[in-house]
């Protein structure tokens, strides 16, 4: 089975960085995923890592180590827009399907 | 631009009725997933499709039933629909590691 643990929410100032961590235990890697879901609406595609290392992506980066079954998805220069929850997803081996986390729910505040 | 369509996005229903909820991708696609989301929580996988005349069930027991006849088409229908079945239904495709999402059906059984 697969287990993903990330926190429930967070709270940060526009302009600022934050990083939402991830953790997780799975039978087998074929590759880990963040998306960002606006409330109301479908998860939309943000970043993937399958090998070890940071993966950056304009004002997104995310880091995965797979030794440590551990990601971070960092957010630069936050905007007020970033406010959504983000979702850490884990592909199994022998398995395209992909578990999710519960989310992070991340406020953006003036 | 959608590439993956649902629909329709909200439906209200009697208990007891039967439904079908509709997913079409453009993409070409032989993978196609669809999962269930209450407010607040995270995604459970009920039913996937590696390709044509393929279905399996997902980690969430449901009582719905899906059929792929069609490469783009991977509709999920409910027999007898029930208060328990409130939720929003999220359907995605991918061609290997990843999904793109349609924009999700929000189900009201009453």
């Amino acid at each position: 089975g697969q287990n993903i643990d990330q926190p429930t929410e967070m709270t940060a100032t526009e302009g600022a960085i934050v990083q939402i961590n991830c953790t997780y235990q799975t039978s087998g890697f074929n590759g880990l995923f963040w998306y960002q879901q606006h409330a109301g609406e479908a998860p939309t595609f943000l970043s993937y890592n399958v090998l070890d290392g940071l993966e950056e992506k304009g004002r997104f980066s995310s880091f995965l180590s797979r030794s440590k079954g551990y990601s971070y998805l960092l957010l630069k220069e936050l905007q007020m827009k970033d406010s959504a929850s983000y979702l850490c997803a884990v592909s199994g081996a022998g398995s395209y399907q992909l578990t999710f986390g519960k989310g992070t729910k991340l406020s953006v505040i003036p | 631009e959608a590439d993956i369509y649902q629909t329709p996005r909200y439906l209200v229903i009697g208990t007891g009725k039967k439904i079908t909820l509709e997913c079409s991708q453009t993409m070409g696609h032989d993978k196609m997933y669809w999962y269930q989301q209450d407010p607040g929580m995270e995604l459970h996988l009920i039913h996937y499709s590696y390709g044509v005349n393929s279905t399996e069930k997902g980690d969430l027991s449901s009582e719905s039933t899906v059929s792929r006849i069609r490469t783009e088409h991977f509709p999920l229908t409910l027999e007898s629909a029930r208060p328990s079945h409130t939720s929003q239904y999220l359907c995605a495709s991918s061609v290997d590691y990843g999904y793109t999402f349609g924009s999700g059906t929000r189900l009201t059984v009453v």
